[in-house]
């Protein structure tokens, strides 16, 4: 069966630092995969989404990105936080032909401080 | 632009209480409509998804409807329980594309 990881599950970060958050998928293969943010009170915004290593999808210009370095593998990065980062951050995969059907990992909550 | 308002933004009801959740969305092309769980501090569950030529579905004590032409779709839960409690998302996927939109939620809790 398929499994979806994130790490850390909790961060925090003053502003000004990077950020590197990890998401891996197991049990399937050339999965499309996505980063969503979660700020409080408000619905899931799609951050970046790839369809396979190296493609990188962005919807929201802003102050983070996104690399695909393996099929699994999909991270969220940023040179330099600010406050508005904060939030909880979701991954998401699905199956290259069915990409309305999303499997959500259990999130990394982000505090900037 | 599509959007999508839940309504309640939080409920509270006794236990055993049928209770229905609210969603609208302002563009009716969707290819479908879907409900999520997600409990505190974790990731989402699907827990119903609605295609657009669908009217409703059902799974255990949930049932989703979806109405297209004045872009609303309810989740009904019949009998509620305090395992119930959590927050639920409904999100609408557009008619091809990758940006699924979400509502901000109705928080539930179910009072023992």
């Amino acid at each position: 069966s398929q499994t979806i990881h994130q790490w850390p599950a909790t961060l925090v970060q003053p502003v000004g630092s990077p950020l590197s958050l990890e998401c891996t998928v197991e049990g399937t293969s050339n999965p499309n995969l996505y980063w969503y943010r979660q700020a409080a009170g408000r619905g899931l915004q799609l951050l970046f989404y790839s369809v396979g290593i190296g493609q990188i999808s962005s919807e929201v210009p802003q102050n983070l990105s996104a690399s695909r370095p393996q099929d699994r593998q999909f991270i969220l990065s940023s040179k330099k936080l600010l406050l508005s980062d904060s939030g909880f951050y979701l991954c998401a995969w699905s199956v290259q032909d069915r990409p309305y059907e999303q499997y959500f990992g259990p999130g990394t909550r982000l505090t900037v401080t | 632009k599509q959007e999508v308002t839940q309504i309640p933004a939080a409920l509270s009801v006794p236990e055993g209480e049928n209770l229905v959740l609210n969603c609208s969305f302002t563009d009716s092309a969707i290819y479908n409509l879907q409900w999520f769980r997600q409990d505190p501090g974790k990731g989402l569950t699907s827990l119903l998804l609605i295609q657009s030529s669908q009217r409703e579905q059902t799974s255990g004590r949930l049932n989703a409807s979806l109405d297209k032409s004045s872009g609303r779709s309810t989740l009904y839960i019949a009998a509620s329980q305090p395992g119930d409690s959590a927050t639920y998302l409904c999100a609408a996927r557009p008619a091809g594309g990758f940006k699924t939109i979400f509502g901000a939620g109705t928080r539930l809790f179910v009072k023992a």
